[in-house]
């Protein structure tokens, strides 16, 4: 079990507006950097969210990150379907000293 | 445009070993830190090993710690990760990564099975 926790699923129907948590400890969310990936089965992960809250040239600005505390969360709005993947928070451990993904979050478009 | 290709993959019994390659283009390699990560069948990513950009610091996952060593060729633009040891849990398709997993390649699949 990763240090990181994230819900195991999400859904929402198109347009709407979801988020998705990200939740850890002083050693890892509350005091690291976090950063948000998008995965499609078949493909390469792809960097949507880095330091927090700032977004990759060529991300849609639908995509949206923030931290409070312990927790971090990615907002998706205006949902569509092909946003229909995994999505997974990562961040660095000082307990572990190593980097950590979140157990990821099957997104899904009903 | 960064472009990261994993090689080595293979089907192996437990308890061999393994060297995957990853070979990158399209940037300079020798400016980014590098990462290997893993997603085993129906599982998330698990992040294993991290190498700086001249070839420190290492940092290791502990699930692999002491069998998984990472290393790097500047000159030849080239990431690797030697696999000892190797478990049935370590079958996975691993990806190398750069930067905070900024760009990734498209992974090579590891089997160990008997």
């Amino acid at each position: 079990q990763s240090v990181v926790t994230q819900p195991p699923s999400a859904s929402g129907t198109p347009g709407q507006r979801v988020t998705i948590s990200c939740s850890g400890s002083r050693s890892n969310v509350g005091t690291k950097d976090v950063y948000w990936y998008q995965h499609l089965p078949g493909t390469a992960p792809k960097l949507l969210i880095y330091k927090n809250d700032q977004r990759p040239s060529g991300v849609p600005n639908r995509f949206s990150g923030s931290k409070s505390g312990t927790s971090a969360s990615l907002a998706i709005s205006g949902l569509r379907s092909e946003d229909e993947a995994d999505y997974y928070c990562a961040t660095w451990d000082d307990s572990l000293s190593g980097r950590v993904f979140g157990g990821g979050t099957k997104l899904t478009v009903l | 445009e960064f472009r990261l290709v994993e090689s080595g993959g293979n089907l192996v019994a437990p308890g061999g070993s393994l060297r995957l390659s990853c070979a990158a283009s399209g940037f300079i390699f020798r400016n980014y830190e590098m990462n290997w990560v893993r997603q085993a069948p129906g599982k998330g990513l698990e992040w294993i090993s991290y190498i700086g950009r001249g070839g420190s610091p290492i940092y290791d996952a502990d699930s692999v710690r002491g069998r998984f060593t990472i290393s790097r060729d500047n000159a030849r633009n080239s990431l690797y990760l030697q696999m000892n040891n190797l478990r049935v849990e370590d079958t996975a398709v691993y990806y190398c990564a750069g930067g905070w997993f900024d760009f990734w390649g498209q992974g090579t699949l590891v089997t160990v099975s008997s």
